[in-house]
């Protein structure tokens, strides 16, 4: 089966400009998972889906980033405007059940210049 | 809060070395543990995992025991290759919490030397 798909692989981006991340989930897995790992640091969650609905958002700094699960499938993570500190490696995951196991998808590396 | 706290790397070994990575946490019930590798230009890979006090992980040649007395999780295997070369992230997830989400720890960076 194709694992956790994300786009793009690379972005470099100016500071107050708009950026998108795309995650395909593994087909089935019902929860979804952002994280942002920045360089020499573990991943930290940003949010988490349970199909469609954002159940754990405490970590998404709202001021600037959003984001969405349509029909409970694929997701889109968004910043506007980016600030030289969003550059990191934004990850996505996902899992059957919130309490099964993840896999993780390669990462969208983003750097704001 | 709950926290992870592994050593800092780099971890530099020749070929067929000894590895122990450490790995202590914190936590506010009682979490599985979880330890992870990130090989270059790729996606964080489950190596092993325990759910509960004295289970021992093991996975590729590599093994962690839950020490529920010292919140451990070492990492060790009995010799490295230079394929094992990646950083190795400990983690904890709370089951029994809204949260679920993984919390994990800073990494450390492998390098076996030929």
């Amino acid at each position: 089966e194709a694992g956790v798909v994300q786009s793009p692989r690379y972005k470099i981006i100016e500071k107050k400009q708009p950026v998108a991340f795309w995650c395909n989930p593994i087909s089935g897995h019902n929860t979804l998972y952002w994280y942002r790992q920045n360089l020499g640091q573990g991943p930290e969650l940003l949010i988490r889906y349970e199909n469609e609905e954002a159940v754990d958002d405490s970590q998404l700094p709202k001021d600037r980033f959003s984001a969405e699960r349509l029909k409970g499938v694929d997701s889109t993570l968004k910043i506007q405007p980016a600030e030289l500190g969003d550059s990191a490696v934004y990850l996505c995951a996902s899992s059957f059940l919130a309490n099964y196991g993840y896999t993780f998808g390669s990462g969208t590396r983003l750097t704001v210049v | 809060g709950d926290s992870v706290t592994q050593m800092e790397g780099p971890v530099t070994l020749s070929e067929e070395a000894f590895l122990t990575i450490n790995c202590t946490y914190t936590a506010t019930g009682y979490p599985s543990l979880f330890w992870y590798v990130q090989y270059p230009g790729e996606g964080l890979q489950l190596l092993l995992k325990a759910t509960k006090a004295d289970d021992k992980g093991s996975n590729k040649g590599f093994e962690a025991t839950y020490r529920k007395e010292t919140t451990s999780f070492h990492l060790e295997k009995g010799s490295v290759q230079v394929s094992d070369s990646a950083v190795y992230f400990c983690a904890l997830r709370l089951m029994d919490t809204g949260r679920r989400a993984l919390t994990f720890g800073s990494g450390t960076r492998l390098q076996v030397q030929p």
